[in-house]
């Protein structure tokens, strides 16, 4: 079965400066999928970043950017420039083709002015 | 484009009574996926749908059970309810292809149950 860790609850930022979310995953699968999604206050999810397994470049959506190291099995999201709407719960998973979405427990992330 | 819309957003039902929750993908999405979400368990995901076949099942009892339409929409049944049913249902809508390859999941505000 595939496992999804984030392993810090909670995270605190300054505005403007840069934070890195830890994410690890267990999987014995060879093409898969990983995602970031972002959870606000007015809990609807927004998804944030996505990386195909099989793409050694690291995805980049404006100021969000993931490393993933697969031999590693870790996915981290790096938030550069940290704005006051960052604040939200974090959410990893990972999605094998034709499968369900598992997530992490989340990490709960907040920006300070 | 209308994003994913789910009714109720706001449920309260009594220990062993039904439900029935919608789900209304975004248009062009055939793939719906229902997750339930409680901050003890977090996100755990309990079936996806791709037309009107249900292709995947998470591990949760017989008592909950889905469908989806021929119009892609989907609604989520459960059963007898249980307090530990109370928990935010999420549906999310995906352009899935036929192969099964994901795309990004697209998902609604959620339906708010509590069981008392």
């Amino acid at each position: 079965a595939q496992t999804v860790t984030q392993s810090q609850p909670e995270m605190s930022v300054q505005e403007a400066e840069t934070v890195t979310l830890s994410c690890t995953y267990d999987t014995s699968e060879n093409n898969y999928y990983l995602f970031w999604y972002k959870q606000p206050p007015s809990r609807q999810m927004i998804l944030v970043i996505r990386q195909e397994a099989y793409k050694q470049q690291n995805a980049t959506e404006n100021r969000f950017s993931v490393n993933f190291q697969k031999a590693a099995k870790s996915f981290s999201l790096k938030i550069s420039d940290s704005q006051l709407g960052d604040t939200a719960m974090y959410f990893c998973a990972f999605m094998k083709q034709g499968w369900d979405m598992r997530f992490g427990a989340g990490t709960r992330l907040t920006v300070k002015p | 484009k209308a994003g994913v819309t789910q009714t109720p957003r706001y449920l309260i039902k009594t220990r062993g009574q039904q439900v029935t929750l919608s789900c209304s993908p975004i248009s062009g999405h055939r793939s719906v996926s229902w997750y339930q979400q409680t901050p003890g368990q977090g996100l755990q995901f309990l079936f996806e749908y791709f037309s009107e076949t249900q292709r995947n099942k998470g591990n949760f009892p017989g008592r909950f059970s889905g469908r989806q339409f021929s119009n892609s929409r989907s609604e989520m049944n459960v059963s007898t309810l249980e307090l530990g049913d109370s928990a935010l249902y999420l549906c999310a809508s995906s352009l899935m292809s036929s192969s099964g390859v994901p795309y990004e999941q697209y998902f609604g505000p959620g339906t708010r149950l509590t069981v008392t």
